[in-house]
């Protein structure tokens, strides 16, 4: 079965921090998203990514894919409170979307 | 502009019910996808519709399916509602073909409980 898996699940850090979250993918896609959900609501597209070696940056965020590795990679940089949220990757493979389970981020102050 | 709307925000039903799921789309947007995402896990893709056919399917029973219309407004049915089906049900909309570049616009979901 089709698989994205995401890393790590929960992740606490300090305001001012670094950090990086993983995506790993099975599929041969050459495409993966980024979301990002606040409790309770609904989903937020960051960002899409279309090829082997795309980069994307919005504020502090930069997302990254890596095709061969099959492996995208959500960077955070300087952590503010305002980015605690809940991020999801998704691949597009077979006419199907495959989420991954989702990281849940707390910037603690 | 508004955004994705779906209707009814909130529904309870019981075991055996039938349930209907309304999504309009950001004017101008021809696809739809449908989501369900129980608490604490990712969404899991029911479909997608593109021009009015349907252009891709989850892993869902045939208890599930769905339709678009001519102005690209989509339902969701779920027949025989099981304890398992209770959910957010995301309608999701782009321009074009989802998967092929085209960002999706979630609306706010459908919150359906099963007694």
């Amino acid at each position: 079965e089709l698989k994205v898996e995401q890393n790590p699940l929960f992740l606490s850090m300090q305001e001012g921090k670094n950090y990086t979250i993983y995506c790993n993918y099975s599929t041969t896609s050459d495409r993966l998203y980024w979301y990002r959900q606040d409790p309770g609501k609904s989903l937020e597209s960051l960002f899409v990514l279309l090829s082997n070696g795309a980069v994307k940056q919005e504020g502090r965020l930069m997302a990254s894919l890596d095709t061969k590795a099959r492996l995208s990679t959500l960077h955070i940089t300087a952590a503010v409170h305002d980015l605690s949220a809940t991020y999801f990757c998704a691949d597009y493979n077979f006419n199907k979307f495959y989420f991954g389970s989702g990281t849940k981020l707390n910037v603690k102050p | 502009d508004a955004g994705v709307t779906q209707s009814p925000t909130h529904l309870i039903k019981t075991r055996g019910q039938q349930v209907t799921l309304r999504c309009s789309p950001i004017s101008g947007h021809k696809s739809v996808s449908w989501y369900q995402q129980v608490l604490g896990q990712g969404p899991q893709f029911i479909f997608q519709y593109y021009e009015k056919e349907e252009r891709g399917r989850g892993n869902f029973p045939d208890r599930f399916s769905a339709r678009q219309f001519p102005n690209y407004s989509s339902e969701l049915n779920v027949n025989a509602l099981l304890l398992g089906d209770s959910a957010l049900y995301l309608c999701a909309s782009s321009l074009a073909l989802s998967g092929f570049q085209e960002t999706q616009y979630f609306g706010p979901g459908t919150r359906l409980l099963v007694l």
